[in-house]
């Protein structure tokens, strides 16, 4: 299929440990969000990546978090030391380069992390 | 600082009725609108999004109205169906010269009854 996919599509795990959660975006699309969504919450934005640019990390809430997109196209959310307030859906979007005219995000179907 | 306001938390509504979810922003750089479908255990998907140069957009039972001056927009479903039962979220974006930046609502979630 050619949408947004992320792995794995569950993920339990115990508290202090790290966790790595994966987002493969649709080809060709240079940028990419993550967000955070708690049980029966909104969305939360947590970071941006545009092409080479720096990432916008302003969303990050804490320095556990971190973020990588390589080679412009794969992103790896790690979460380390994981707290249990870390228990959440965790989606990754997509969308078309700057500058053109679809501003359409596409969501991935998201990670489900909770911790123990 | 909740950047975009959205209302009511939850709603319930009979088959056949109309369905209206309000959302409410403060900047007005914002210069996309863009509402969000969700259904369990699936990622948001978009609906149907509107700029601020034009006051509707109507895509079959679903219209978004737009109020610049009162910095409102709202998604109406018209005919509601029970297959409409889902979360709804509304957006505002800002295109920066590098990309956009999405900012959400938090949901709406709709339960229409057969």
């Amino acid at each position: 299929g050619a949408g947004v996919s992320q792995s794995p599509s569950n993920k339990v795990t115990e508290k202090g440990k790290d966790v790595e959660l994966r987002c493969d975006p649709i080809s060709g699309h240079t940028a990419l969000y993550w967000y955070r969504q708690s049980l029966g919450q909104g969305l939360e934005f947590l970071i941006y990546f545009q092409g080479n640019s720096a990432p916008d990390k302003s969303g990050l809430p804490s320095d556990r978090f971190s973020a990588e997109r390589t080679g412009g196209s794969v992103s790896t959310l790690t979460i380390q030391r994981t707290q249990q307030e870390d228990s959440a859906v965790y989606l990754c979007a997509s969308s078309e380069p700057a500058g053109t005219n679809s501003y359409e995000q596409y969501f991935g179907p998201g990670t489900r992390l909770t911790v123990t | 600082q909740q950047q975009v306001k959205q209302s009511p938390q939850s709603l319930i509504v009979q088959k056949g009725g109309i369905s209206i979810i309000n959302c409410a922003y403060e900047n007005t750089a914002f210069d996309y609108f863009p509402w969000y479908q969700q259904f369990p255990g699936k990622g948001p998907a978009l609906l149907i999004a509107i700029r601020p140069d034009v006051s509707e957009k109507k895509e079959g039972r679903f219209t978004i109205s737009f109020n610049k001056s009162a910095k409102q927009f709202s998604l109406h479903i018209m005919d509601s169906q029970p297959g409409d039962s889902a979360t709804y979220f509304c957006a505002a974006s800002i295109v920066f010269y590098t990309g956009n930046q999405f900012y959400f609502g938090t949901g709406t979630s709709l339960t229409v009854i057969p």
